[in-house]
């Protein structure tokens, strides 16, 4: 079956440090990865969409890159600040979404 | 309101009772999902609607598990027979399209059920 994998369950940062989030999938060769930030209590937000055309996508803050041969994508918070405090979850269209990085950034 | 909006919030319930949780979409929006979410898990996919037709559900657990969305924008999950495994934050997302084409999904904020 189709799986997500993230590469750890907690980042803990320094403020102005770059995060960097692994996600990692199987059995599947999908047209497109989503970022989604969650925080406590909320339903998840969309951050960002990468194509599997596309190596790498920037919104502000966040870059996410897309490897189709390593079946990987990974998603870079730069200049993290406390606010970046959150869950993030990578998602496959539609059906499947990893566990989870939660990222507590320290002031 | 502007963006997908649940109910209840909350829902305590007995073991074997039935339960109903709602969704209203962004107004427009086509495609509705359902998800169930627990502590410390991502979201776990239930069903996906296109319209008024259920497009997708084998992500229901069991066949106390139905849903609907007989005009094509509000949807309820329904639960029959509630067992305590049931326990988890039911999320409802919309997009504009559907498979093979998703675009953003748009969350609301859940409705955690407990039951008892």
């Amino acid at each position: 079956s189709q799986k997500i994998e993230q590469n750890s369950e907690a980042l803990n940062i320094q403020e102005g440090k770059t995060a960097t989030l692994t996600c990692n999938y199987t059995n599947y060769s999908p047209a497109y990865l989503q970022w989604y930030r969650q925080d406590p209590g909320r339903g998840p937000v969309f951050l960002l969409l990468i194509r599997e055309n596309e190596k790498e996508k920037r919104k502000e803050r966040l870059k996410v890159t897309f490897d189709t041969t390593l079946k990987q994508s990974l998603f870079h918070i730069t200049a993290s600040q406390p606010a970046d405090s959150a869950t993030y979850l990578c998602a496959l269209p539609q059906i499947s979404f990893g566990a989870g990085t939660t990222v507590t950034v320290r002031a | 309101g502007a963006g997908v909006s649940q109910t209840p919030s909350n829902k305590v319930t007995e073991k074997g009772k039935y339960v109903e949780l709602r969704c209203d979409p962004i107004s427009g929006h086509t495609a509705l999902y359902w998800y169930r979410q627990s502590l410390g898990q991502g979201p776990e996919f239930l069903i996906y609607f296109q319209g008024t037709g259920a497009a997708d559900d084998s992500g229901l657990p069991n066949d106390r598990f139905f849903a609907v969305r007989p005009e094509g924008s509000v949807s309820t999950l329904k639960i029959q027979r509630t067992e305590r495994g049931d326990s988890a934050v039911y999320l409802c997302a919309s997009s504009f399209g559907g498979p093979p084409n998703t675009g953003e999904l748009f969350f609301g904020e859940g409705s955690r059920l407990t039951v008892l």
